[in-house]
């Protein structure tokens, strides 16, 4: 069973392009969690799907950022016209529904992130 | 609101000592969950346990062990004889139960930096 895959592992862009970062969860894992980790600081969340549905987005999530997930497996995440303040870890997680009384108790397994860099 | 605060930044020390990480953390909720993840060098963040907000009791899995005291809003992590291998930042965070409204993101800490030296 391999885990979460991103890519690409690295990214350097210069300000004002498009960048869009890609995540292969772990097969048959219905959730996908992305967040944004600045240095020094811990994770903090952007948006989560339920198979290909969107169902939360957080107040990070500027209309700059759009994510989607079209079959319910992998999803890609979009920065349009980025900005310095942009440049971030960007880190997808995965879980499975195993507890059906409350699926918020499942582990996040990550994967290895992308750094973006912008200049 | 929820928060997770561990307070200790960095920690150093040497290899063969016990070690604990703090986590204190904040919710309204009766129904939560509490992780704590190991983010080496390389960036990959780890899962090392969870612990639901029910279930008080400690854990130990070999040199790793919890401390969950719910009275004090607390769930510490103790390395024992650490390893220059266990140098990395540790995470500790925390996610709400479904009955809240939550969709299950993890809130987490800031870190702590350990470094185990030779």
């Amino acid at each position: 069973d391999t885990g979460v895959s991103q890519n690409p592992r690295h990214k350097i862009t210069k300000r004002g392009q498009n960048v869009t970062f890609r995540c292969d969860p772990i097969s048959e894992h219905n959730r996908l969690y992305w967040y944004r980790q600045t240095l020094g600081q811990g994770p903090e969340f952007l948006t989560y799907f339920q198979n290909e549905a969107q169902l939360e987005k957080s107040r990070l999530l500027s209309d700059r950022f759009s994510a989607e997930r079209p079959k319910g497996s992998f999803s890609t995440l979009e920065i349009q016209r980025t900005e310095q303040g942009d440049s971030a870890m960007y880190l997808c997680a995965s879980s499975p529904s195993l507890y059906a009384e409350d699926s918020n108790q499942e582990t996040q397994y990550f994967g290895p992130g992308t750094r973006l860099l912008v200049l | 609101a929820q928060k997770v605060t561990q307070a200790q930044t960095e920690i150093s020390v040497v290899e063969k000592e016990d070690v604990t990480l703090d986590c204190v953390y904040e919710t309204r909720d009766t129904t939560y969950y509490l992780f704590w993840y190991k983010q080496p060098p390389s960036g990959e963040l780890v899962f090392l346990i969870r612990r639901n907000s029910f279930d008080e009791q400690n854990e130990i899995s070999g040199r790793y062990s919890w401390n969950f005291q719910k009275s004090t809003s607390s769930f510490n992590f103790t390395i024992t004889a650490s390893q220059v291998v266990d140098s990395a930042v540790y995470f500790c965070a925390l996610s709400e139960g479904a009955n809240g409204g939550s969709q299950g993101n993890l809130i987490f800490g800031k870190g702590t930096k350990l470094s185990v030296k030779p």
